[in-house]
């Protein structure tokens, strides 16, 4: 499974960190991706990370203002979005693709609620 | 980039109902296409992969096919448990792009 750390509430201009901690598989076998979804909104890829040698991929969008990291000790995935505007406010999920990065993203996290306000 | 482009995006049915949304690519992405069911507060569900196959557990209601630009997802007796929004997937080069979604109302 994957567990997402708890909701976030943060001003404009700060930054969150998300964590997704993996359990149940070998962390290091399977690509992660974050997805987001504003209120109302559809589905929006943000990036991936392979958790085997750390390497990333990131939407263009976001490029420039996210950092995907992990930490293979713990099994864990991070997600940090700087530089946070009201239009950021979302959903944010961590799902686990596949063996290749082209697979299906077969288990989520159960979400996270980062809300930016002043 | 790779643009899917998901219709309709709305549709209102009955129970029973059979219920057809198509995902069509902006190039051929061979059978590299998915789909995902998500209800209000929860996180999305995966359904299908590489167009036509059915994620072990998922009811046999529900199929996919095509190939190329063009795809298609069936739900053939629409149940209750079943009105929600569907989203079709493609990965290729680096970058992930879902479908705008069809949301699935009770008529």
């Amino acid at each position: 499974q994957l567990v997402q750390s708890g909701a976030e509430v943060k001003k404009p201009g700060a930054s969150v960190k998300v964590s997704c901690k993996a359990s149940g598989y070998t962390f290091t076998v399977f690509y992660m991706h974050w997805v987001r979804q504003a209120p109302g909104q559809g589905l929006e890829w943000m990036g991936i990370i392979n958790p085997s040698g750390g390497s990333t991929s990131y939407a263009q969008k976001f490029q420039g203002r996210v950092t995907m990291t992990r930490d293979t000790s713990t099994s864990t995935v991070y997600m940090e979005l700087n530089s946070l505007r009201s239009e950021d406010t979302a959903v944010y999920y961590c799902a686990r693709g596949g063996v290749g990065a082209n697979r299906p993203l077969s288990l989520w996290g159960q979400g996270t609620l980062v809300t930016v306000s002043s | 980039d790779i643009q899917m482009t998901q219709s309709p995006s709305y549709l209102s049915a009955s129970v029973g109902d059979r219920v057809t949304i198509t995902c069509q690519a902006s190039q051929d992405i061979s059978n590299y296409l998915h789909w995902y069911q998500q209800k209000p507060g929860k996180a999305p569900k995966f359904l299908i992969y590489d167009a036509s196959n059915l994620e072990s557990g998922v009811p046999s209601r529900f199929s996919g096919s095509g190939s190329g630009t063009d795809f298609t997802f069936t739900i053939s007796s629409l149940q209750p448990e079943d009105f929600a929004t569907y989203y079709c997937q493609h990965y290729d080069n680096s970058l992930l792009t879902f479908g705008g979604g069809t949301k699935v109302e009770i008529k």
